[in-house]
């Protein structure tokens, strides 16, 4: 199963920023937090990850908690383009899989 | 920008019949993967593949799937004898390596509708 909870769908207004939220109390020390997203049912496509350390890179940016419980990742001027599912995923220590959940609907609204 | 590449994008087939899904990950990864997902389902992990074998595989991965590395390119997703409930979406993916922190990078997938 997931480690990670969302919640189910956000709106968001283009042009603003998307702070998509997401919990994973249970994480191990050494467990990085991914973001991927999917648009349609095309595949999943790689945003941003991080294990400690704020991140960001051209797509977006990735907070992560003091105590890792939790995180956001922040799309700071949302487009139309960018409606899709987010998922958070924690990758598992000494395996190769994404466990997926159900992520987060983004629907961005003109 | 390296992306992985799934053929066809398309396959009907019939229940029963031996299907091949082909996949050419990025050029310098060493590490492969297949998921699935069925319409309305979660993504679902398949099975790895490092340095010519099997490195983890899921409950659905049975013995009606194989997977192999022809060449040094391609990647394929056999399913031997194939069920109404094998239609699906099934992507392949690729990393540089396994280690934790490493991305992997999906292709767009092939859509697998069993009649």
């Amino acid at each position: 199963d997931a480690k990670t909870t969302q919640p189910p769908s956000m709106d968001c207004a283009e042009g603003r920023a998307a702070n998509l939220p997401c919990n994973h109390s249970t994480i191990s020390g050494n467990e990085y937090v991914y973001w991927y997203r999917q648009i349609h049912s095309q595949g999943p496509q790689y945003i941003i990850h991080g294990l400690k350390n704020n991140e960001t890179n051209e797509m977006a940016s990735l907070i992560i908690t003091e105590d890792r419980k939790s995180s956001t990742l922040i799309l700071p001027h949302a487009t139309l383009r960018d409606t899709a599912v987010y998922y958070c995923i924690v990758r598992v220590v000494n395996t190769d899989k994404l466990i997926f959940g159900t992520g987060t609907r983004l629907q961005v609204f003109p | 920008e390296p992306e992985v590449t799934q053929t066809p994008s398309h396959q009907v087939t019939q229940m029963g019949q031996e299907v091949i899904l082909r996949c050419v990950p990025i050029s310098n990864h060493l590490y492969f993967y297949w998921y699935r997902q069925i319409l309305g389902q979660k993504v679902e992990f398949l099975v790895s593949f490092y340095n010519n074998e099997i490195s983890e595989k899921s409950e659905i991965f049975d013995d009606q799937f194989s997977v192999e590395r022809p060449d040094g390119s391609n990647f394929t997703l056999k399913i031997r004898s194939t069920k109404l409930e094998d239609s699906a979406m099934y992507f392949c993916a690729s990393s540089e390596s396994g280690a934790a922190g490493t991305e992997a990078f999906f292709g767009q997938g092939t859509r697998l509708t069993v009649v």
